[in-house]
């Protein structure tokens, strides 16, 4: 199973855009690249995923390296509600029934 | 209507007792996820249920027994239980472009 690796910790100011860097340089040319987060008491929460292309939502971007082996969650402006830990996860191309299995995440905490 | 809903939110159990946990989607996907959570870890995968079958189990303890009566519902048999059983156990369904939707969890205590 490929794996991605994360740091541990980041800390941003309020406002400010964050960036979260996660390595994933044994992904096949097929796995899809998710990001999830865990605010603290709650499951995790679907943010984005993609495969190649940048991808937009509302809640995040998510920039993937021209050879998909790393990729970089932005939060464009941080509140203090984004503090949680941010998992990415790489995904078969299998629609139903992956493995997907959770790294050690990064916890992200936001300054007042 | 996006939500998973897991009940207990609470479980108090013995060791010989025999409990379960039930999880419930009605956004019509295909795939259900059992994980456990142990404190300040990441959530580890238990089972992958797909049309209703399970298509992994990662070597998950016998006392741990999983069930998909339909697409719907998951449930998970709890038996003969040992302390370091304690932990929140997660459900997830699988969206159609491939992203998974939580439940909060059950928080179980194993005495």
């Amino acid at each position: 199973d490929a794996k991605t690796t994360q740091p541990n910790s980041m800390e941003s100011n309020e406002e400010e855009p964050v960036h979260l860097p996660c390595n994933h340089s044994t992904i096949s040319g097929t796995d899809y690249i998710h990001w999830y987060r865990q605010l603290p008491s709650q499951g995790p929460e679907y943010v984005i995923h993609g495969l190649t292309s940048n991808v937009n939502n509302r809640m995040a971007s998510l920039a993937i390296a021209e050879d998909r082996k790393s990729s970089t969650l932005i939060l464009h402006r941080a509140t203090l509600r984004d503090a949680a830990v941010y998992y990415c996860i790489l995904r078969a191309p299998t629609l139903y029934g992956n493995k997907l299995v959770f790294g050690a995440g990064t916890i992200l905490r936001v300054k007042s | 209507d996006t939500e998973v809903t897991q009940t207990p939110k609470h479980l108090v159990m013995g060791m010989t007792n025999k409990k379960s946990l039930k999880c419930e989607q009605h956004m019509g996907h295909r795939a259900m996820y059992w994980y456990k959570q142990k404190a300040k870890k990441p959530p580890e995968l238990m089972f992958v249920y797909s049309y209703e079958k399970l298509s992994i189990n990662e070597s998950v303890p016998s006392r741990f027994s999983p069930e998909c009566p339909n697409s719907s519902l998951l449930n998970l048999h709890l038996h003969a239980l040992q302390p370091e059983d304690s932990a929140l156990y997660l459900c997830a369904s699988q969206g159609y472009t491939g992203e998974l939707f939580f439940g909060e969890g059950s928080r179980l205590t194993v005495l």
